[in-house]
């Protein structure tokens, strides 16, 4: 039973414009949830996170959007940079503000292209 | 600081064969993860530590694996009697107990089992 589902496999977008990756999650436990980053051949990459009192975080070019009601959060990153290239991991944890046992979605490869 | 440290980076074994994983967390972080990715899935979380307490283990940590953190400092993953689904790359990961935000992840070790 996937709990958290990343259902786009793959996305391309062009530099400059706007990159959106989508979750969604069934558990009504989860209470924070966390984008990482991964690159080949590296560990995961912490990115940004979201706590469920908040409906909106946002770090520099990365946003996370968080719709409880709908299950369902999201990264916006503007403009989208050829270093963005990579896996994205959505994660949620069944604790407030703290990363403890995470359950990950299966990623999302984002292709930035020139 | 260095990060997250996990060694071997790769690891061949012929089944049936012992093998173990050593990790070395961040200096100050109490809380030590381990997880298990396999191609086209995310990181799936096998036991944590806090200090050298094992608070948590996942039903995916069979008897065949054992994960030790003495003195609460670094850990090892043992899996005896190796089978050829344990092939996956190991990922290490720490954090403080209060921590906001991700864990740090190490770049893992590849297990190959022939």
């Amino acid at each position: 039973d996937q709990q958290v589902k990343q259902n786009s496999p793959s996305l391309s977008v062009q530099e400059g414009r706007i990159s959106i990756l989508n979750c969604d999650y069934t558990n009504s436990m989860f209470d924070y949830f966390l984008w990482y980053k991964k690159y080949p051949a590296e560990g995961p990459t912490f990115l940004i996170s979201i706590s469920s009192i908040k409906d909106k975080n946002e770090d520099g070019r990365f946003t996370v959007f968080l719709n409880k009601s709908a299950k369902h959060l999201s990264l916006h990153i503007v403009p989208s940079q050829p270093g963005d290239s990579a896996v994205y991991f959505c994660a949620a944890s069944p604790f407030t503000g703290t990363a403890s046992k995470l359950t990950f979605g299966t990623g999302t490869r984002l292709q930035v292209t020139l | 600081d260095t990060g997250v440290s996990q060694n071997p980076r790769h690891k061949i074994t012929k089944r049936g064969q012992n093998v173990t994983f050593r990790c070395d967390p961040i200096s100050e972080h109490n809380r030590l993860y381990w997880y298990r990715q396999t191609l086209g899935q995310g990181p799936e979380f096998l036991t944590y530590f806090q200090n050298e307490a094992q608070l948590e283990k996942s039903r995916l940590l069979s008897d065949r694996f054992s994960a030790e953190r003495p003195k609460g400092s670094f850990s090892t993953l043992e899996i005896q009697r190796t089978e050829q689904g344990d092939s996956a790359m190991y990922l290490c990961a720490s954090s403080l107990v209060a921590g906001v935000g991700g864990y740090t992840f190490g770049s893992g070790t590849r297990l190959t089992v022939v």
